[in-house]
């Protein structure tokens, strides 16, 4: 079955600079891979998503970026602020129009505690 | 539009006590699933079901049991909690289509088995 390993675990940048958290997924048969932030005590909401015939997306100071040949995405926040300090979770999926069976499940990282100081 | 629900917030139980987490979800979302978050593991896939009859097990099944008899309604059921059980639990239901699974979750309950 699917694997996705997160890295880091942790990570602590001073507001303004850039972040990063890395991902890799096992299964070649995945095409669907989002991403979750999680504030403190609250439930994952998606932030933006990625599908595997695209290479890179963007949404303002947030973007994800996808090589499939390596397996491994990656999350990208520009220009950081204190509202994002979160735990952030990536995740594979197969998704497609012909549901069905465990194609719906997500596989998740363990996360990544990001930490921005002011 | 309330999205996915989940009762109660809390809960304690002692070893041994049976429960069952509520789930409802108002968006006509065949998938649902419930997770289990534990500090450093992520969230693990306990259970999952891809319409009204139908259940399979996820990643750490043990210990717990669903049933699906509607559409709307996804309970978890511990039948004799553990304190190994102590964990947040979630309840998500997936939009699917458009070749994405976007899964939206609930609140989240807090049980602590002692």
């Amino acid at each position: 079955g699917e694997n996705v390993e997160q890295h880091p675990s942790t990570l602590s940048v001073q507001e303004g600079d850039s972040a990063v958290i890395k991902c890799t997924y096992s299964d070649s048969a995945s095409n669907y891979f989002p991403w979750y932030k999680q504030e403190l005590g609250k439930r994952p909401q998606l932030i933006i998503d990625i599908r595997s015939n695209v290479g890179e997306k963007k949404d303002q100071r947030i973007a994800v970026t996808l090589n499939k040949t390596a397996k491994h995405f990656s999350l990208h926040i520009t220009e950081t602020q204190p509202e994002d300090s979160a735990v952030y979770f990536c995740a594979a999926s197969i998704a497609g129009t012909n549901y069905g069976g465990s194609q719906g499940n997500l596989i998740f990282g363990k996360g990544t505690k990001l930490s921005v100081k002011p | 539009n309330a999205g996915v629900t989940q009762t109660p917030k809390f809960q304690v139980l002692k070893t041994g006590q049976s429960m069952t987490l509520q789930c409802a979800q108002d968006m006509n979302h065949e998938y649902m699933s419930w997770y289990r978050q534990d500090p450093g593991m992520g969230l693990r896939l306990i259970h999952y079901s891809v319409g009204a009859g139908i259940t399979d097990q996820g990643e750490v099944p043990n210990g717990y049991n669903v049933s699906r008899s509607t559409t709307e309604d996804f309970p978890l059921r511990l039948l004799s909690a553990a304190p190994s059980q102590t964990s947040v639990y979630f309840c998500a239901s997936t939009q699917t289509g458009m070749a994405k699974n976007i899964q939206y979750f609930g609140a989240g309950t807090r049980l602590s088995v002692l």
